[in-house]
This record gives C-alpha cells, sequence and structure tokens, in this order.
C-alpha cells in the first residue's frame, strides 16, 4: 500500500521569506499523481500545486513550486515571499494512476507565519 | 472549475438519532465520491468511496451500517451517520473528482457534526 509520511508536524516562517515542507512516499507504481493541499481554519481544503510522475520538470504556481525527486521519493513544497494567508495546515497527498482511485494523505504540516 | 457543495455545514444532533449530510458537484458529474473524517489537527481518514448506483466500498474499521452512503445520482452523494453517539463528532468532508487524467479532488466545505 501507498504511503506518505510528512516528518514536520509544525513550521514557522517570517514573512517574506521562503520555506519548504517536506514529504515523502512509498510506491510501487511508475504512474501516479502528487498533491499539496492547503487547510486553512476554514477547513476548506485547497489545492495548492500538482505533479503528474512521469513529468520530469517540477511543478510552479506563482511562489509555489514542488522540487520532485522521482528517484528518492520525495517531494517538497516550497512557499516564497510567505504572506500571513499562508498560515494553514498543509497535505501532502498521492494518487494512483488508476481512474477513481483514493488520495492517500500525510498527516499534515501546520505552517505559521510570523509578521 | 469543479465545485462541490456539502450542507449542512454545522450540525447537532441528540444522541440516537441520524443526520444526513449531502455532498453535490454542481458542474460536473462525479461517478466516484469520497467520505472523510477528520479529527482536530489530524489528518482526513478516507471512511468510504461512493460509486454512484453501486454499493459504497468502505475503508478498515469503518461501520458501514452506522456511516450508510448512498450515491444515487452523479451529482449526489448523502452520508447518513445513524443511530449517533458522542463519539461520531467529528468533521466530515466530501470529495469528488472531475474526470480522469490530472485532476486533483474538489473538496466540500465539510461538516461538523456534534452529538449531545
Amino acid at each position: 500500500a501507498q504511503t506518505v509520511t510528512q516528518s514536520q508536524p509544525e513550521m514557522s516562517v517570517q514573512e517574506a521569506e521562503t520555506v519548504t515542507l517536506s514529504c515523502t512516499y512509498d510506491t510501487s507504481e511508475s504512474d501516479y499523481y502528487l498533491f499539496w493541499y492547503k487547510q486553512p481554519p476554514s477547513r476548506q481544503m485547497i489545492l495548492v500545486i500538482r505533479q503528474e510522475a512521469y513529468k520530469q520538470q517540477n511543478a510552479t504556481e506563482n511562489r509555489f513550486s514542488v522540487n520532485f525527486q522521482k528517484a528518492a521519493k520525495s517531494f517538497s513544497l516550497k512557499i516564497s515571499d510567505s504572506q500571513l494567508g499562508d498560515a494553514a495546515m498543509y497535505f501532502c497527498a498521492y494518487r494512483g494512476s488508476g481512474y477513481g482511485n483514493k488520495l492517500v494523505f500525510g498527516a499534515g504540516t501546520i505552517l505559521r507565519v510570523k509578521s | 472549475g469543479a465545485v462541490v457543495s456539502q450542507h449542512p455545514s454545522r450540525v447537532i444532533c441528540k444522541s440516537g438519532t441520524s443526520v444526513k449530510i449531502e455532498c453535490r458537484s454542481l458542474d460536473f458529474q462525479a461517478t466516484t465520491m469520497f467520505w472523510y473524517r477528520q479529527f482536530p489537527k489530524q489528518s482526513l481518514m478516507l471512511m468510504a468511496t461512493s460509486n454512484e448506483g453501486s454499493k459504497a466500498t468502505y475503508e478498515q474499521g469503518v461501520e458501514k451500517d452506522k456511516f450508510l452512503i448512498n450515491h444515487a445520482s452523479l451529482t449526489l452523494s448523502t452520508l447518513t451517520v445513524t443511530s449517533a453517539h458522542p463519539e461520531d463528532s467529528s468533521f466530515y468532508i466530501c470529495s469528488a473528482r472531475k474526470g480522469q487524467g490530472n485532476y486533483g479532488y474538489t473538496f466540500g466545505s465539510g461538516t461538523r457534526l456534534t452529538v449531545v
């Protein structure tokens, strides 16, 4: 079974600075998808960024980028120019390539942004 | 975009009663929906996968007779917590996936259930 590990229960970052959240996963599949979701205090899950395993290029969405290391099974999220609104719980998630495959979530990392 | 509407957002019910939570995909058809439970500051725990027109697939340890899931149409799935008890108090979230390929899952806004 696939597993997703987030080893940082909490992280803090100063406003305008950069922070990296770690995520590793375990799978025997070669084709899959990886996601980072943000859950602010409202508890609405928001998709931050996604990565297809077959793509070597790291995904980027404005201030958010990933470092996808397929061989190492690592998928870290970098947040640049951190803003107060970035404060939230961040979940790394894995999905296999089959249709209807469920998302497997990591335990989450609470990100605090200091002003 | 893909929008999933979940209702109610909050519900308080008495112990022993049942409560129904609805999850609707507003602008797409969702043959598969997922139901999660989340405790404070913890991850989402998948309870079951809901398939339109067929029985739901429950994760190990989830009581299917307590958590009844119905997916009667391509846009609606419901979760009914039967004979609710205080330990069923939690945050319940549904999600649905739009189409195939590299689509993330869209989540409902969640339902906070309190059983008193």
